[in-house]
């Protein structure tokens, strides 16, 4: 079964910095890998994925996430990081060869300091 | 262009009552989805609808949980005899149904059971 570790509870970087959220997951078959981010009170809403191809893929709010099959990671990032991205940020798994539903790590918070 | 949308957006219910939460997906997705989200973890998956079947319900932690979803569209998760322990936000999210594609998700529904 499909599974997804978000290593780090809070995240604290100084606005205008780079920031790193990590992600690794576990699948038997090729993954479908995804990030959504929270804001408070709000359902999630979604950032990116990747499917296939470029290892690098760009979303939504300057936010990219580099997938690495080797350490099966899928590490979210952005190079200047904004008070406003202080949220709730999910990663999630689809696993090709169990189905459609959607497996999401524990999350990490994000704080990002003016 | 409507989202996912969740009614009620609060419930509070006595313990060993019935409950019924409704999800409107966005207008012609086929896939719908259903999470639990307790405080400070990731989403929970509970059940997975390809049009008007379950696909996939076994995120269900037991017999008290039933999903519907009769037409295709709209879906009605129902709880049973409700426990304190189902106290969470109950999360509905919606997609085109393809391998590739992301979930779109409503606000929730925060159940309360007292």
């Amino acid at each position: 079964a499909q599974s997804v570790a978000q290593p780090e509870d809070q995240v604290n970087v100084a606005e205008g910095n780079p920031l790193t959220v990590k992600c690794t997951y576990s699948v038997s078959g090729n993954p479908y890998l995804f990030w959504y981010v929270q804001y408070p009170n709000r359902g999630l809403q979604f950032l990116l994925k990747y499917i296939t191809g470029d290892n690098l893929v760009k979303g939504s709010y300057g936010f990219e996430a580099e997938f690495n099959k080797s350490q099966t990671s899928f590490h979210l990032k952005k190079p200047s990081a904004l008070v406003s991205d202080s949220a709730l940020y999910f990663c999630a798994v689809r696993d090709e060869n169990y189905g459609q539903n959607f497996v999401f790590g524990p999350g990490t918070r994000l704080s990002v300091l003016p | 262009g409507a989202g996912v949308s969740q009614t009620p957006s609060n419930k509070v219910t006595e313990k060993g009552k019935y409950v019924e939460l409704r999800c409107d997906p966005i207008s012609g997705h086929t896939a719908l989805y259903w999470y639990r989200q307790s405080l400070g973890q990731g989403p929970e998956f509970l059940i997975y609808f390809q049009g008007t079947g379950a696909a996939d319900d076994s995120g269900l932690p037991n017999d008290r949980f039933f999903a519907v979803r009769p037409e295709g569209s709209v879906s009605t998760l129902k709880i049973q005899r409700t426990e304190r322990g189902d106290s969470a936000v109950y999360l509905c999210a919606s997609s085109l149904g393809n391998e590739d594609t992301e979930a779109f998700f409503g606000q929730g529904t925060r159940l309360t059971v007292v």
